[in-house]
């Protein structure tokens, strides 16, 4: 696609619940990152995938926090038993190079808006 | 000591002024620095990357990076009321992995 596409847009969830948020990043992008956004923050990331392999986790918040991206393109961050510090907004970011180059630019999604009460 | 730090502002400006926006970092050995501008409810959006000491242009926007002082820049010339955004410094360093580490952001307020 065009850009990094990401659904859904806002997800309310009540405190226990189970989310599945969804990254479609740039055709052909080697790394995607998700980066977790709290209000009046910078991005924080979370994890890093090359292609479908899952090289770096090291910013999951808890256990309770999954990615995954199977067949190297899409992507999806699944969050379990929400708590209401999980609410934020979760931005999705690929690139064409892996991570480790020094030009590598992210391009990020609109994001999801993640409100648990 | 966060590794990436901002003034989280608000700075504001009058219309055709410069914005200075001021961005330090604690990893020494960090290669690769960038600016991105984030609107409101919207996503980060890449202005600038600067690899190497100097300053570079691009139209209005010049980013400078100094690399003894640990520290990188943006200037806005001729300030618009549509440059009214937070303006995000993200440094990718030794000890991120490779990841890029956002500063909070300052936000940017162009006064018409």
């Amino acid at each position: 696609g065009a850009g990094v596409s990401q659904s859904p847009r806002y997800k309310v969830a009540k405190r226990g619940q189970d989310v599945a948020l969804r990254c479609d990043p740039i055709s052909g992008h080697v790394s995607l990152f998700w980066y977790q956004q709290a209000l009046g923050q910078g991005p924080e990331f979370l994890t890093y995938f090359q292609n479908e392999a899952q090289l770096d986790k090291s910013g999951l918040p808890s256990d309770r926090f999954f990615a995954e991206r199977p067949e190297g393109s899409v992507s999806t961050l699944k969050i379990q038993r929400t708590q209401q510090e999980d609410s934020a907004v979760y931005l999705c970011a690929s690139a064409k190079l892996p991570k480790a180059s020094g030009a590598n630019v992210l391009t990020f999604g609109a994001g999801s808006r993640l409100t648990v009460l | 000591q966060k590794e990436v730090e901002q003034n989280s502002g608000p700075l504001s400006v009058p219309e055709g002024a410069i914005a200075s926006l001021n961005c330090t970092y604690s990893d020494r050995v960090s290669q690769s620095f960038f600016w991105y501008r984030q609107y409101s409810g919207k996503s980060p959006e890449l202005i600038m990357s600067i690899y190497s000491n100097g300053d570079k242009e691009d139209g209005r926007f010049t980013a400078q990076l100094n690399k003894a002082s640990q520290y990188v820049s943006l200037l806005i010339r001729d300030s618009q009321p549509s440059d009214s955004a937070t303006y995000l410094c993200a440094v990718k360093t030794r000890g991120s992995q490779g990841n890029l580490i956002f500063g909070k952001g300052t936000k940017l307020s162009v006064k018409p």
